[in-house]
């Protein structure tokens, strides 16, 4: 069974450019949720998708947005990107969201560094 | 509010000695809790999760954590460390109540010394 997966594991951007990163959950997982990983914050949630409906929003700035596909494929994207921007942009994906059980599982991210 | 608190962001322990790695939590119903490790340039994988079964949690890779409500705590620990075991660990948390998001602490990071 395949993993979550994450495209492109790496990018560059420069200040002010808009940036969009996708991630494939597991095949039959309908709920996608988003962290941002940084080594001064840590994991911070960003937000989470189920069945194409945004059912739970972290504390960012709305140049952070993000939709999910009929086949629970997810985006998310960042305009007017920010030196604070840079980070590792981690996606997971579950049966029904994590609620339940909490267990998530994690592709390996997408490593976003802002110039 | 729900949170977690790791206490250390560096461990460091020879092969062969016992991990200890501390997460508290603040809760005044007793929350699901998680440890997720992370190893280089990877997500991260569930190690194990406390649901309000048994209070001792065995988990992957000989892992294992006790639920305290007393104190507030869900430590992990194993008995004896290895190479591999090098990598950060996260506590995580989500409140049954508030059917929110899994919260994480800010981690801590194990090295073991050959």
């Amino acid at each position: 069974k395949a993993g979550v997966t994450q495209t492109p594991r790496y990018l560059i951007k420069t200040r002010g450019q808009q940036v969009t990163l996708s991630c494939s959950p597991i095949s039959g997982h309908r709920s996608v949720s988003w962290y941002q990983q940084t080594p001064g914050q840590g994991l911070q949630f960003l937000f989470e998708y189920f069945s194409e409906t945004q059912r739970n929003k972290g504390n960012f700035p709305g140049r952070f947005s993000g939709r999910q596909f009929s086949n629970s494929r997810s985006e998310m994207n960042v305009s007017t990107l920010e030196l604070g921007d840079s980070a590792l942009y981690l996606c997971a994906s579950s049966l029904t969201g994590g609620r339940d059980t909490g267990e998530l599982f994690f592709g390996e991210g997408s490593r976003l560094t802002v110039l | 509010a729900q949170s977690v608190t790791q206490l250390g962001s560096h461990v460091s322990v020879s092969e062969g000695a016992l991990v200890l790695l501390r997460c508290n939590y603040s809760s005044s119903v007793p929350p699901y809790l998680f440890w997720y490790v992370q190893y280089p340039n990877q997500g991260l994988q569930l190690l194990l999760k406390y649901t309000s079964a048994a209070t001792l949690v065995k988990g992957i890779n000989g892992f294992e954590a006790e639920f305290k409500k007393s104190e507030t705590s869900f430590h992990l620990t194993k008995p004896s460390a290895h190479m591999s075991d090098a990598a950060e660990y996260f506590c995580a948390v989500i409140l049954k109540s508030s059917g929110d998001k899994l919260t994480f602490g800010t981690g801590t990071r194990l090295a073991v010394r050959p």
